[in-house]
């Protein structure tokens, strides 16, 4: 129940087009979703965070959507650009202490 | 903005040595910080809670008398990895929570690096 399952595991999009990464959970306590962008060898970066009361929040070109009854939230990066290619991971936090972590989606854009 | 530093980035040693990792807040006094694992191509998963001046809540599974976690300043916690062996190799990320921002904002270090031969 403290998992949150993150697809696909890979995701290959051409330049200018838009990535989608989805995520579900099934503990209805977690209250706080954030996604982070990890390159290799680094430590992950908060990209964007959203909380259960408010089903969209867009900053730039990253839009987090959340679908409280089907307990699921998606990351849309509009207008993808190749230094967007990294790792994306979702995450869920149910006390505001602990951070639960997606398996992770391998973003890659093509020129 | 919020900076976590590690130190050191990457380390190489013997199976049966014991490796220490610093995890520090630069500009920020961290009350709390958090330390990850996370094996190649996989997700972060948390070993550890520490908290300033108390002991380390470690997650089920995480041997506490492996991992030996300090936290004894509100910039500082460490990580010493015990008589490693090879299966410890992975890569160790930190974080740290400061008080003055959100309650569940996490700012992450860029990790370290182990690798036991």
């Amino acid at each position: 129940q403290q998992q949150v399952k993150q697809s696909p595991q890979s995701l290959i999009v051409q330049k200018g087009g838009i990535s989608i990464i989805n995520c579900a959970y099934e503990n209805t306590a977690f209250d706080y979703f954030p996604w982070y962008q990890q390159f290799p060898g680094k430590g992950p970066a908060l990209l964007i965070a959203i909380r259960p009361d408010v089903s969209e929040k867009k900053e730039g070109r990253f839009t987090i959507s959340f679908n409280k009854s089907a307990k699921q939230f998606s990351l849309h990066i509009m207008d993808s650009q190749p230094g967007d290619s990294a790792t994306y991971f979702c995450a869920a936090s149910p006390d505001a202490q602990k951070l639960v972590f997606g398996q992770g989606t391998r973003l890659t854009i093509n020129p | 903005g919020a900076v976590v530093s590690q130190h050191p980035s990457r380390v190489i040693c013997k199976s049966g040595t014991s490796v220490k990792i610093e995890c520090r807040s630069l500009d920020f006094q961290a009350t709390t910080m958090f330390w990850y694992r996370q094996f190649p191509k996989q997700s972060l998963m948390l070993m550890a809670t520490s908290n300033e001046g108390s002991k380390a809540t470690y997650e089920q599974g995480v041997e506490k008398d492996k991992f030996l976690i300090n936290h004894a300043s509100l910039t500082l916690s460490t990580l010493t990895v015990t008589s490693a062996h090879p299966e410890d190799s992975s890569f160790y990320i930190c974080s740290a929570r400061s008080p003055g921002a959100r309650r569940e904002t996490q700012y992450f270090g860029p990790g370290t690096r182990l690798l036991v031969l």
